[in-house]
C-alpha cells in the first residue's frame, strides 16, 4: 500500500486559501487520493477524492500533477471552523485496509 | 438516517474488566470496522468486516473480538481490558460501489473515549 506524508502541522489566519500537501512517492497505477476531515471529539469526515488533474466540490478542490506523486488540498477562504486535522488517504478501490497516517493539524487564527 | 452509532460515549473500566463498544449502522453497508485512536498515533485499524459472519484483522487486532451477526451491527469486545487500551475508538462503515468510483467514502460514528485504570 502507499505510505503518505504530510507536514505535522500548520497555522493559518482566517480568510486566507490554506493549500495542504500530501507526498505519496510509490502510489500504484490503481489506487485514489482520498482526503478526510477530523474536527475534535469526532470522527474523521470524508472531503474528497481524485485520481488526477483537478477535482473541485462544494468544500474543497485538490490538484494532482501529471506523476501523481503528490497531491494539494486546497481549502478557500479558511474560517475558525476549519481547523481541523486533515489525512491523506492512497489506495485503490476495495481496499479493506484503509490506513490513516497521523495527519496535518491545520490551526485557524482569528 | 441515523447513520453510524456508538456506544457508549464514554467508558470507564478496571484493569481485568470486559465489556462490549456497540456499533450499529442504519445505511445498510456491508463493510464496518474499528479503529483506535490515540495521541500523534493517527487512527489504526483494529478489526474490519466484508459482510455478515466474515470478519479479519486489522493492524492492532491484539486483545479485541469482534462477530458480525447482523448486516447493522458490529461490536467490539474487550475480553481483559488493559491500561494499554485507553484510547478513543471509532467504527465506520462503507458501501462497496464500483472501480470506477474509486476508494469507497467511509462513514464514521462519533467515537467512544475508553479508559482503563
Amino acid at each position: 500500500l502507499a505510505k503518505t506524508t504530510q507536514p505535522i502541522s500548520m497555522d493559518s489566519y482566517e480568510g486566507q486559501e490554506v493549500n495542504i500537501t500530501c507526498s505519496h512517492n510509490n502510489i500504484a497505477t490503481n489506487d485514489y487520493i482520498t482526503w478526510y476531515q477530523q474536527f475534535p471529539s469526532q470522527g474523521p469526515r470524508f472531503i474528497i477524492q481524485g485520481y488526477k488533474t483537478k477535482v473541485t466540490n462544494e468544500v474543497a478542490s485538490l490538484f494532482i500533477p501529471a506523476d501523481r506523486k503528490s497531491s494539494t488540498l486546497s481549502l478557500p477562504r479558511v474560517s475558525l471552523s476549519d481547523t481541523a486535522v486533515y489525512y491523506c488517504l492512497v489506495g485503490p478501490y476495495g481496499n479493506n485496509r484503509l490506513a490513516f497516517g497521523k495527519g496535518n493539524q491545520v490551526v485557524v487564527i482569528p | 438516517n441515523a447513520g453510524v452509532t456508538q456506544t457508549p460515549k464514554f467508558q470507564v473500566l478496571k484493569t481485568g474488566q470486559s465489556m462490549t463498544l456497540q456499533c450499529a449502522q442504519d445505511m445498510n453497508h456491508e463493510y464496518m470496522s474499528w479503529y483506535r485512536q490515540d495521541p500523534g498515533m493517527g487512527l489504526r485499524l483494529i478489526h474490519y468486516s466484508v459482510g455478515a459472519g466474515i470478519t479479519d484483522q486489522g493492524e492492532v487486532p491484539n486483545g479485541y473480538n469482534v462477530s458480525r451477526s447482523t448486516t447493522e451491527d458490529f461490536p467490539l469486545r474487550l475480553l481483559s481490558a488493559a491500561p494499554s487500551q485507553t484510547s478513543v475508538y471509532f467504527c465506520a462503515s462503507r458501501n462497496f460501489g464500483t472501480p470506477s468510483m474509486g476508494n469507497e467514502k467511509l462513514f464514521f460514528g462519533s467515537g467512544t473515549q475508553l479508559s482503563v485504570l
